[in-house]
Parts: structure tokens; C-alpha cells; sequence
């Protein structure tokens, strides 16, 4: 069974600094992805992440992939305040297209 | 290009009462359609899913349904609705395309409360 554990689930952080958000998967896996959630909205699709290395930047975040240590992170630089949202990786299945494993969620908010 | 449109956004109902959920998909074919709930503060469970019409694979034994009568709708039902139900329900969809990553698109969501 496909386990995703991220960490930390909650963050407060100062804008101006910068945080790392921790994604680890307990199988082999071909795809990962990150999801922004505002507070009761839906989910938003950041990056998708398909093989060992890949690394995507958008704005102030950057997400990374290491499928040998089944690990991603997503790095959070100069934070600003309208980053606040919770923030869901997602792990693919490996051999199959269509079912995700979500991790708990970090909550982060960023503090003026 | 594509969006997917679930309804009610809301709902409050008794408990015992029945649910209906309803999805659909604009701007393609042929989707993977899918079915989450997100129970307050915590993480997305996937219930149903569907790969055409009429074919659904349930990944959690509990007491809602989900039908797909046309290619582009998905249904969330139940006959007699717990307070455990409660949640944030969320509607989503893909493709098989490898080259993108299989990315899974959510619908806005519908808050329900079983009271």
C-alpha cells in the first residue's frame, strides 16, 4: 500500500524568509504532484513531477523530485503572505495512470 | 479547453435523508472521472473512480454510490446519509496522457453537512 507522509503538516513562517516543504512515499512511484488548497476552496494543480531529478519553479516556489530517496520537497522562497494556503503532494501509483495518494496537507501560513 | 462543474455547492441534510452529487466535464472525451472527500482539516480519500461509462471501482466500502450514465457525468449518491458523511466532496477528472503527467483537475467542491 502506497503511503505519503508529508511534513511539516503546520508552518508559520515570517514573509521575507524561506522554508522547505517535505514529501516522502513509501513505493516506487513515476509521477508526483503538488496542489495548492485555500481555505474552503478547491484544489489547485502547482507541478507535476515525472522522473528522478525533475525540478519546476513557478514564482516563489520550487519543487523537486529524488525517486531514489522517494522524496520531493517544495521550497518556498521569500515568502509572501498571499502563499498561505494548505499544500497537498500527491503520488501516482506506479503502473497505473489513474489513482493518486494524497498527503495530509501542510498548512502554512506566512505572517506579515 | 476544458472545466468541470459539480453541484450543489452547498448543501445541509438530515440525517437518514438522501445525497445526490452531480459532475460534469466540458472540453473533452472519453475522461477518468473521480470522486474525493475531504473530511475538515484533513486530507483527500478517494472514494469512486470511473474510466468509461458505466464502470466504476470503489476504493472505500461505506455507504454512497457513484454512477456515470453519460461519458462526461459523474454521480455521487446514497440512500440514507450519516453523520460521518459530512465533508468536503470534490469531483475530478483526467486523461491518459503520459506525456503531461495524468495531471488531475478538481471541480470547485460541495461542502455537505449531515445534521
Amino acid at each position: 500500500e502506497l503511503k505519503v507522509e508529508q511534513n511539516p503538516l503546520f508552518l508559520s513562517m515570517q514573509e521575507g524568509k524561506n522554508y522547505t516543504i517535505y514529501c516522502n512515499y513509501s513505493t516506487t512511484s513515476d509521477r508526483l504532484y503538488w496542489y495548492r488548497q485555500d481555505p474552503g476552496k478547491s484544489l489547485e494543480s502547482l507541478f507535476v513531477l515525472l522522473s528522478n531529478g525533475a525540478v519546476k519553479q513557478e514564482g516563489r516556489l520550487m519543487a523537486s523530485l529524488d525517486t531514489k530517496a522517494r522524496l520531493s520537497t517544495l521550497h518556498i522562497t521569500a515568502a509572501v503572505h498571499d502563499l498561505s494556503a494548505t499544500y497537498f503532494c500527491a503520488v501516482g501509483s506506479s503502473g497505473s495512470a489513474r489513482q493518486l495518494t494524497f498527503g495530509s496537507g501542510t498548512q502554512l501560513t506566512v505572517l506579515p | 479547453s476544458q472545466t468541470i462543474h459539480q453541484w450543489p455547492a452547498t448543501l445541509v441534510q438530515p440525517v437518514g435523508s438522501p445525497l445526490s452529487l452531480e459532475c460534469t466535464v466540458e472540453g473533452t472525451s472519453n475522461p477518468n472521472l473521480y470522486w474525493y472527500r475531504q473530511a475538515a482539516g484533513r486530507g483527500l480519500q478517494l472514494l469512486f473512480y470511473s474510466v468509461g461509462i458505466g464502470q466504476i471501482s470503489s476504493e472505500v466500502p461505506q455507504n454512497l454510490s457513484a454512477s456515470r450514465p453519460q461519458d462526461r457525468q459523474f454521480i455521487l449518491s446514497s440512500k440514507k446519509l450519516l453523520l460521518s458523511d459530512s465533508g468536503f466532496y470534490l469531483c475530478a477528472w483526467n486523461r491518459d496522457r503520459v506525456l503531461s503527467g495524468n495531471t488531475i483537475y478538481f471541480g470547485e467542491g460541495s461542502w455537505l453537512t449531515v445534521v
